[in-house]
């Protein structure tokens, strides 16, 4: 199984409204970090948010880290056409280097 | 700063040939990380150099896979004898460094490869 994961395969939102992704986590890990892929590019980075931080914003996106947990959400308002993709949680165990990605959720965004 | 160039964009191969893959990173990153997405098995990592330096090949197929960085400027992913199965998104990325998963991946487009 993943070391991180993306709780939900699919969503679908109107455009305008917020939505948020959940990603949870197995042992202690330095940082989460979530990623979008739109169709036909690679994995471009949101946020990365470590693990001494709670929350994390960029523009329209915020994201949160819960250790305790050991879960992760990523929240996007005023959702537009654009924000259709897959949404990746990645994140490497403490003391290891390697970044493993979860399964992804693909967002679509209806206008 | 064109970012992570990956080339060919799509691969066509029959079963058997060989393929190489290449990958140029961002100018003045240190670590260059090889993935393979698949609907079936998602983001899967294969393998990391850091300064030229193999550091990890763990993910890569033990046989027919193999990776090089032979200068700071370029990678290459080489597959032999290809089958079906090998057919995915082969996705380079760079990294400034590399340190304990706290650092950001620039990846590339990728490249699609099919094996007939």
């Amino acid at each position: 199984s993943q070391l991180a994961e993306e709780n939900l395969w699919a969503l679908s939102v109107h455009e305008g409204e917020s939505v948020t992704v959940n990603c949870s986590y197995k042992t202690s890990i330095t940082a989460l970090q979530w990623y979008r892929q739109k169709s036909g590019e690679g994995p471009a980075q949101l946020i990365l948010i470590r693990s001494n931080e709670r929350e994390k914003r960029n523009g329209r996106l915020r994201a949160t880290l819960d250790t305790s947990s050991q879960s992760s959400s990523l929240s996007i308002t005023a959702t537009r056409c654009e924000d259709t993709a897959v949404y990746f949680c990645a994140a490497a165990s403490s003391g290891s280097w390697q970044l493993i990605f979860g399964s992804g959720t693909q967002l679509t965004v209806m206008p | 700063n064109a970012g992570v160039i990956q080339t060919p964009r799509h691969k066509v191969t029959g079963k058997g040939q060989e393929a190489t893959l290449w990958c140029e990173p961002i100018s003045g990153h240190s670590a260059v990380f090889w993935y393979r997405q698949t609907i079936v098995q998602g983001l899967e990592f294969l393998t990391y150099f850091r300064n030229q330096a193999p550091i990890d090949d763990s993910g890569m197929p033990k046989e027919r896979f193999s990776a090089q960085m032979p200068n700071q400027s370029h990678s290459t992913l080489k597959i032999q004898s290809t089958q079906p199965q090998d057919s995915a998104v082969y996705l380079c990325a760079s990294s400034l460094d590399f340190g304990q998963g706290a650092e950001t991946l620039y990846f590339g487009s990728g490249t699609r490869l099919t094996v007939l």
